[in-house]
């Protein structure tokens, strides 16, 4: 069965510094690998997803994710956090079965100092 | 609209009453899924439909939990004799299957559901 772990249940970064958001996940096969951003009030956003190929995946706001798969890892990072990043943050995996239900993790907290 | 919309955005309910959760999809998504999130958790699976079929009801939690897509596009998700215990945000997402398809699942807001 899938899993996903994020350690991290809160996180706070001054504005303009890095972050990193870790993600391990467990699947037998090769996942599909996502991350969701949820804003107070807002539905869940894709920040971006691995399926195959390159294991440094490009997203939406400055994001990237790295796949390592000998660590089963998918962390998010971005290089200088701005004050709108504050939001919860959540990795998710899928299978390739084509069916496309996801399995999330409980999700980390970034708050965002000036 | 251009997205997943859902209906009530807010529902308060007492104890052991009927409710209904409207869920209207992305306009030619196959695909649509019932989420469940408490507060301070993850989207929790529930129902997955592919057209009018549910082809994966495993996350329901019990048989008080119900959903349907009759046309293969507007789904209800139903809880009967509502516990304390539903009190949740119930999220909807819709995808494109076949062809296409890229996994991705796109989130209405959600419909918060307070059983008091």
């Amino acid at each position: 069965a899938q899993s996903v772990t994020q350690p991290d249940i809160h996180i706070t970064v001054s504005e303009g510094a890095s972050l990193e958001l870790r993600c391990n996940y467990s699947y037998g096969a090769t996942p599909y690998l996502f991350w969701y951003v949820q804003s107070p009030g807002q539905g869940l956003q894709l920040l971006l997803k691995y399926f195959s190929g390159d294991t440094l995946v490009q997203g939406i706001k400055g994001f990237e994710a790295e796949f390592k798969r000998s660590q089963s890892s998918f962390n998010l990072r971005k290089p200088s956090v701005h004050w709108s990043d504050a939001a919860e943050y959540f990795c998710a995996v899928g299978t390739q079965t084509g069916a496309n239900n996801l399995f999330f993790g409980t999700g980390t907290r970034l708050t965002v100092i000036p | 609209g251009a997205g997943v919309s859902q209906t009530p955005s807010n529902k308060v309910t007492e104890k052991g009453k009927y409710v209904e959760l409207r869920c209207d999809p992305i306009s030619g998504h196959t695909a649509l899924y019932w989420y469940r999130q408490s507060l301070g958790q993850g989207p929790e699976f529930l129902i997955y439909f592919q057209g009018t079929g549910a082809a994966d009801d495993s996350g329901l939690p019990n048989d008080r939990f119900f959903a349907v897509r009759p046309e293969g596009s507007v789904s209800t998700l139903k809880i009967q004799r509502t516990e304390r215990g539903d009190s949740a945000v119930y999220l909807c997402a819709s995808s494109l299957l076949g062809s296409g398809n890229t996994g991705e699942l796109f989130f209405g807001e959600g419909s918060r559901l307070t059983v008091l």
